[in-house]
């Protein structure tokens, strides 16, 4: 079974741009939760989606959005960048509806300028 | 918000020696889970724990989920190079909350 991808994995952005990150989950799993990772704060949860319905959400600013699509693939949008917001991006998927146990991709490394 | 702590931060070790480390809370989770990361990879799970004193093996990895439910640790044995990495442990208390992690402990292993 093929496990959680991301894409793209690099991502280089300009102040002021936006971007969109993807997620496919591991076939059958319906919850996607996403991660910013940076080195000094860790992992910090941005949202967690289950059957296209946001149910949990960090405490991110409302440029960070993100939406689930019925095939429980997932995209997350980034707008206007910060120098900030370079970090690598974690899609983690989740068979059960607890989410509870967690499957993390490779990630999205994003950064910048 | 919630917090695990997760100690040490890092670790240097010489190969072949066994490892400890561990999570506390102060509250209660109902599941826990220890994964390793690999420098600019995404976190892989090594073992989940469901239930309050269960101990679970994974090949030389070892953990276990501490009585007072606001506890694990992980042990890992006779350590070898690619046991390199960082190690997070990660809680679930329930519903449809969303996991928490502790800040991880970087291990190094000396050949």
């Amino acid at each position: 079974k093929a496990g959680v991808t991301q894409t793209p994995r690099y991502l280089i952005k300009t102040r002021g741009q936006q971007v969109t990150l993807s997620c496919s989950p591991i076939s059958g799993h319906r919850s996607v939760s996403w991660y910013q990772q940076t080195p000094g704060q860790g992992l910090q949860f941005l949202f967690e989606y289950f059957s296209e319905t946001q149910r949990n959400k960090g405490n991110f600013p409302g440029r960070f959005s993100g939406r689930q699509f019925s095939n429980s693939r997932s995209e997350m949008n980034v707008s206007t960048l910060e120098l900030g917001d370079s970090a690598l991006y974690l899609c983690a998927s989740s068979l059960r509806e607890r989410a509870d146990t967690q499957y993390f991709g490779p990630g999205t490394r994003l950064t910048v300028l | 918000g919630q917090q695990l702590n997760q100690s040490p931060q890092s670790m240097f070790i010489q190969e072949g020696e066994d490892v400890s480390m561990n999570c506390t809370s102060s509250s209660i989770f109902n599941t826990w889970l220890w994964y390793k990361q690999d420098p600019g990879e995404g976190p892989v799970l090594l073992i989940a724990l469901y239930k309050a004193g269960e101990l679970t093996s994974n090949g030389r990895l070892t953990a276990q989920f501490g009585i007072t439910r606001k506890d694990s640790f992980l042990n890992i044995s006779a350590s070898i190079p690619s046991d390199v990495g960082i190690y997070f442990c990660a809680g679930h208390t329930f519903g449809n909350t969303p996991l928490v992690f502790g800040k991880g402990t970087r291990l190094s292993v000396i050949a």
